[in-house]
Formats: C-alpha cells, structure tokens, sequence
C-alpha cells in the first residue's frame, strides 16, 4: 500500500458544527502532516506529527485540533471554523531519517467548505 | 523566514518543446528540495534532491540542484498535453517542514 487515504472527500459544514476529517497511510511512514491549500496557491503547513508527538504547529487557531492516535491515523478536529477557513486540506506521510529519497506522499484531500 | 521562489509563474507552450522550470530558495537548515505535479488535487511526487551536480531523471523529466547557488531546475523534454500541470517546488528544512513556492502554470497546447 503506496497510498495517503483521506476522507471525506468533500465536506460542508456550517459554523456552528463540529467535524472531522481523517488521514491513514500503511507505509510506515512516521511522519505525517497536515497542508491547508487556498484556491490557486501552494499548500501551507498547519501541523507536523514525528513518531506521534506533535514537532510543529505553524500558529494555527485553535478551531483546528489535531490527533495522531497511532503511527498510521492522523485526524484534524474543526469546530467554530468561519468562511475563510474554506480550503482543500492535504494530509501528507514521509518516512524519517536522512538519505530519503521517497519525499512526501500526499493524500488527495479533503474538500472542506464552510457555509 | 525560508523562502521559495518559483519562475516563471505560468509558461504556455506547443507540444514538443522544451521547458526549464526555475527554483531558488533560502532556506536555514537545508535539508533537500522536492519538485511535485499537482493537476487537480494531491500533489505527485517528481523528484527529491539532496546532492550538488547529480541530475536525477524520469522519462522525459530530469532535475538537478545546485547548493552553492540555492537553485534548481526542472526540465521538460518534448513536452506533452498530458505535462499541463502546475509544478511545485518544496524546500525540507531539518526540521521536516516543507516550505513551498508559488508553483509554475505550465499549459502545453496540442
């Protein structure tokens, strides 16, 4: 299994509500990622989980909540998010160490609007 | 703050040409510089460079990196309508984060 699989696909939920959006990967990868991506513009990193510990939270609001309950899941918890908050957002895996030549793999996203 | 810069911005071209995509970048703790596709949803992975001087070939792709000049470039041989894409170019810091440019719009017209 080469994949990031994130669900749901596409998501719309209202201000009030809370979601959640999930990633797995069965690489053993031991890095995993969170990216919002803005309509025609690169993706941004919002968290980094290393060996399921949260290393980097890139000042992301505190509506986005995420939780790595083991080496292959990685959720991010939304609640209170407003319009702007509307994105694509990638999960991404990487195995950990140097002299890596397999990158990152990315996940197809899920499309999140918020009305 | 690291910094990616990508150029051009968008390239509009005919089916059997040639392209070279730009990347420089200043980065503190460089770690390597990946170069990705995304159509229309994940970025795909293209290449991970971490060496001076070694180019790293695909097919009709190939990339090098020059850590002296903190640049890259992406070459795109006897392009194809199937390369129309946006190409990103992410710099790894020690720390695993990525830090990406604003991508290449490349259009390639039959």
């Amino acid at each position: 299994d080469t994949e990031v699989t994130q669900t749901p696909k596409h998501l719309v939920m209202g201000m009030t509500n809370k979601k959640s959006l999930k990633c797995e990967q069965h690489m053993g990868h031991r890095a995993m990622y969170w990216y919002k991506q803005k309509a025609k513009k690169p993706p941004e990193l919002m968290f980094v989980y290393s060996y399921e510990k949260l290393s980097i939270n890139e000042s992301v609001p505190s509506r986005f909540s995420p939780e790595c309950p083991n080496s292959s899941l990685l959720n991010l918890h939304l609640h209170a998010l407003q319009p702007e908050d509307s994105a694509l957002y990638l999960c991404a895996s990487s195995r950990t160490g140097s002299g890596d030549n397999y990158g990152y793999t990315f996940g197809s996203g899920t499309r999140l609007t918020v009305v | 703050e690291d910094k990616v810069v990508q150029s051009p911005l968008s390239l509009v071209v005919h089916e059997g040409d040639t392209v070279t995509l730009n990347c420089s970048y200043e980065v503190t703790n460089f770690r390597s510089l990946l170069w990705y596709k995304q159509e229309k949803k994940a970025p795909t992975f293209l290449f991970m460079l971490t060496s001076s001087g070694i180019e790293k070939k695909s097919g009709r792709l190939s990339s090098i990196l020059d850590k002296k000049e903190l640049f890259s470039i992406l070459n795109i041989t006897a392009t194809q309508t199937g390369d129309s894409a946006i190409y990103l170019c992410a710099v790894e810091s020690s720390n695993y984060k990525l830090t990406f440019g604003k991508g290449t719009l490349l259009t390639v017209n039959p």
